[in-house]
């Protein structure tokens, strides 16, 4: 079936650096994507979303960019600090898809090193 | 402090014990979700209530019963759980406009449940 994968399971980076984590799709029909961070003992938290007929999007220190072309889409986190050490999930839905049916993909790990 | 309640925290049952997971959102919301985080695999739907109605059930089996008395709370009630049953499990809520896909939930912080 189609899904929502990531590139990479594990990134870490250094304290102020940005960081890029990376999620590609297989449904073309998908028209709205959002990533969420989940802290250790805590629920998913919303971070940012984005529909199809954008290509980037921006919010406090953190951008999304979507490239239907290919497929892909990323988060961007600028200035990278402890507190964004987390599991970032990507997720997808389909137009007129079943309601809070999201794809999720399996999470990256994003590591920040002081 | 997501607004999204979930009860309680950590539950340990055995496969022939019933208990129930409980979920309050305090945001106004007029849907509510169940999902399903287990080690290594991606969110898993369960069950979608809007308006109290249920609207959605991925294939649970039947030892997973969901609950809306209103659209503040939700209840997931276990019986005869098996081992691979263990996970965190999740309550989410959103604001669903008729029409409009609006997927951006507000998730509690779960329910880590472990069944011996």
């Amino acid at each position: 079936g189609e899904s929502v994968g990531l590139h990479l399971p594990t990134l870490s980076v250094q304290e102020g650096d940005n960081s890029i984590i990376n999620c590609a799709y297989s449904n073309s029909a998908s028209d709205y994507f959002i990533w969420y961070k989940q802290e250790s003992g805590k629920g998913p938290q919303f971070i940012i979303d984005i529909r199809s007929n954008m290509d980037k999007r921006q919010g406090q220190r953190v951008t999304v960019l979507l490239n239907k072309t290919v497929k892909h889409l990323s988060l961007q986190i600028a200035a990278t600090q402890p507190g964004d050490s987390a599991v970032y999930f990507c997720a997808e839905n389909e137009y007129g898809g079943s309601q809070g049916n999201l794809i999720f993909g399996k999470g990256t790990k994003l590591s920040v090193k002081p | 402090e997501t607004g999204v309640t979930q009860t309680p925290r950590h539950l340990v049952m055995g496969m022939t014990n019933k208990k129930s997971l409980k979920c309050e959102q305090h945001l106004g919301h007029n849907a509510m979700y169940w999902y399903k985080q287990s080690a290594k695999k991606p969110l898993e739907l369960m069950f979608v209530y809007n308006f109290k109605e249920q609207t959605e059930n991925n294939s649970v089996p039947s030892r997973f019963s969901p609950e809306c008395p209103n659209s503040s709370h939700l209840f997931l009630h276990l019986h005869t759980l098996q081992p691979e049953d263990s996970a965190l499990y999740l309550c989410a809520s959103s604001h669903q406009d008729a029409g409009i896909t609006n997927e951006k939930l507000f998730f509690g912080s779960g329910t880590q449940l472990s069944v011996l």
